[in-house]
């Protein structure tokens, strides 16, 4: 069975770090695109990131420069790694698979919620 | 950026009811249009992508249409179960991929 699950998601101070994890099973990361998307309480879908099968990365203009997405082949799970998070980056953030040519988000975790709050 | 115009932002209907949600992209974006469904606590489901085209287990009640500027989903007699909020994603522009701004489906 294809399947996502987010891990890493917390309370962190307004400034702070906070790495997520999105381990995945029934398919290999390292041959997908691979995304983040999160959505703000109260909110709608925001695209974060994508790390194409080939390595290429790309960010929303509302995280780059403070959010780094990553893989590791070896255990199948994608992350973003958040640093100087920003009251505005609190946010259920889901990782999703881009299916087919990439161009569909096929499969999606259930997500994990990350508040920036003092 | 390419920006997505859904509505209604809400919508009650009762059960058995043709649902309609449209979305307007800002500029020409052929059929690259896909339509998710999310449920509280649920992962987000992929329904309709390339505009029309049914993602695999999808119930035939649920469809999509348009191409260019201006698409719609129905849902052709609406069930309990399709309580949630629906969006519409681009997908022309990538990687700069855009939500539209999602609309809260309830039963009457």
């Amino acid at each position: 069975e294809v399947q996502l699950v987010e891990s890493g998601g917390g309370l962190v101070q307004p400034g702070g770090s906070l790495r997520l994890s999105c381990a995945a099973s029934g398919f290999t990361v390292s041959s997908n695109y691979m995304n983040w998307v999160r959505q703000a309480p109260g909110k709608g879908l925001e695209w974060v990131s994508v790390i194409y099968s080939g390595g290429s990365t790309y960010y929303a203009d509302s995280v780059k420069g403070r959010f780094t997405i990553s893989r590791d082949n070896s255990k199948n799970t994608l992350y973003v790694q958040m640093n100087s998070l920003r009251a505005e980056d609190t946010a259920v953030y889901f990782c999703a698979r881009g299916g087919g040519d990439g161009f569909k988000f096929d499969c999606w975790g259930q997500g994990t919620l990350v508040t920036v709050s003092s | 950026d390419i920006q997505m115009t859904q509505s209604p932002s809400s919508l009650s209907a009762s059960v058995g009811d043709r649902v309609t949600i449209t979305c307007q992209a800002s500029q020409d974006i052929s059929n690259h249009l896909n339509w998710y469904q999310l449920r509280p606590g649920k992962a987000p489901k992929l329904l309709i992508y390339d505009a029309s085209k049914k993602e695999t287990g999808v119930p035939s009640r649920f469809s999509g249409s348009g191409s260019g500027t201006d698409f719609t989903f129905t849902i052709r007699s609406l069930q309990p179960e399709d309580i949630a909020t629906y969006y519409c994603q681009q997908y022309d522009n990538i990687p700069l991929y855009t939500f539209g701004q999602g609309t809260k489906l309830e039963i009457k």
